[in-house]
Parts: structure tokens; C-alpha cells; sequence
């Protein structure tokens, strides 16, 4: 086990809701990075966080956002969801920004009506 | 656009045999290379990563082979075991860049047969 925990485990939405996806790290892991995994590919990079700040993002618009906090939790929400949202959602710690190791959760399961 | 290919798709291997799955990559700035094993309702678990500063890689039954000038890496899983039963997902980055981000390959879903 990697000690990330995610929760809820499994989601239902419907198209245009909003959502907010959670994600506990290992204490000291101060970088979060979170991913999206579509049914039959792979993780796809969202945005990464350090120190409670954006630190990079991969190719998702803007009702993709995060929040992290100073007890090594975090937060993603999407806003305006639409059926393509429909995934696996993971998070990712570090022990340090730049570190290539990555402590990936089990994942949130987000179904999208 | 930073890609990673990865074949086959899907490998069915018998018990005891070598499963050996291949990664190609196109950003020669990548320089770490890991293989994520991922069962049915888990996240990804790392399994074993290499630099390019090595050609080959081995822990236990699990090796990574690289080839810098083909831009090419493969996971060896010798002695496969139906508990191997997963699917897998090379990946790369680049120290630094994009904060570090993870490009995965599409996955290759293994399974051993006793």
C-alpha cells in the first residue's frame, strides 16, 4: 500500500454538475499531482500542486482545479462536468517537487449521466 | 506532442513463460523511465524505473531493457505467474519539466495462464 487514500471510491454526476474529489497523502509527501484515466488508457496528467500552489498543468481547461492543504490533503473539483469527464480519477504524492517517484491512491470512479 | 507508444495492447502468456512488453518514446529529453502495474479497481503501483544512463535494469523476476539510440524500452517479466495478471503502463518525464509529469503509454493487459 502507498498510503494514499482517495475518496469517494465511485461517483455518479449528472452533465453540468459540479464535483469535488479528495485525496489524503503520506505525511511529509508535499507535492500532489493529479491524473485522469479514461476506461482502456492511460493516466493522463491534470495539474500538479507544491507547497498549497499550481505548480504545472497538463492539457485540461480551466473548470479543472485543485486545492492542497498543509495536512498533506487535497482537492480536485471540475465544474460544468460533461460526459467525456467520466473516469478514473488518481492522485499522486512526493516526497519533494521534481521527484520522478509517484505514490498513486486507488483512485475515485466518476460516472457522468 | 510528447508521446509514449506502447505494444502489444494485450499478451497472453502461459505460467513459467517470459512476458515482454515494448515502449517507444519520442522527447529525447525524457531521462526516467518507470513501468507502473495496475490491478482491476487499484491505482498504479510502481514497479521497477531506469535512467538513460543504463542499458539494463533488473529486480527480482522483472528487468527493463533501453536502448538510447532507438528510443526504446521494454519490460522482461521472466518466470511469469498468473498473480502477474495485470495490465502495465511504461512511462517517461523529464527532470523539471512540466513539474515533473508522467506521460503514460496506453497499458498492456497481461495475462498468465497456469
Amino acid at each position: 500500500e502507498t498510503g494514499v487514500t482517495q475518496s469517494p471510491t465511485h461517483l455518479i454526476k449528472t452533465r453540468g454538475q459540479q464535483v469535488t474529489l479528495r485525496c489524503s497523502s503520506q505525511s511529509g509527501h508535499n507535492t500532489v499531482s493529479w491524473y485522469q484515466q479514461a476506461l482502456g488508457q492511460g493516466p493522463q496528467f491534470i495539474f500538479q500542486y507544491y507547497r498549497e500552489e499550481e505548480n504545472g498543468r497538463g492539457n485540461f481547461p480551466p473548470r479543472f482545479s485543485g486545492l492542497q492543504f498543509p495536512n498533506y490533503s487535497s482537492e480536485l473539483n471540475v465544474n460544468a462536468l460533461e460526459l467525456d469527464d467520466s473516469a478514473l480519477y488518481l492522485c499522486a504524492s512526493s516526497t519533494r517537487l521534481f521527484q520522478e517517484t509517484q505514490y498513486f491512491g486507488p483512485g475515485t470512479r466518476l460516472l457522468v449521466l | 506532442q510528447q508521446q509514449v507508444k506502447q505494444s502489444p495492447q494485450s499478451l497472453i502468456v502461459q505460467k513459467g513463460g517470459i512476458s515482454i512488453i515494448n515502449c517507444a518514446y519520442e522527447n529525447t529529453a525524457f531521462d526516467y523511465f518507470p513501468w507502473y502495474q495496475q490491478f482491476p479497481g487499484k491505482g498504479p503501483a510502481l514497479l521497477i524505473a531506469i535512467r538513460p544512463d543504463v542499458s539494463e535494469k533488473k529486480e527480482g523476476r522483472f528487468t527493463i531493457s533501453f536502448n538510447k539510440s532507438a528510443k526504446q524500452f521494454s519490460l522482461h517479466i521472466m518466470d511469469s505467474q498468473p498473480g502477474d495478471s495485470a495490465t502495465y503502463f511504461c512511462a517517461a518525464s523529464k527532470y523539471g519539466g512540466s513539474q515533473g509529469n508522467l506521460i503514460f503509454g496506453k497499458g498492456t493487459k497481461l495475462s498468465v495462464k497456469p
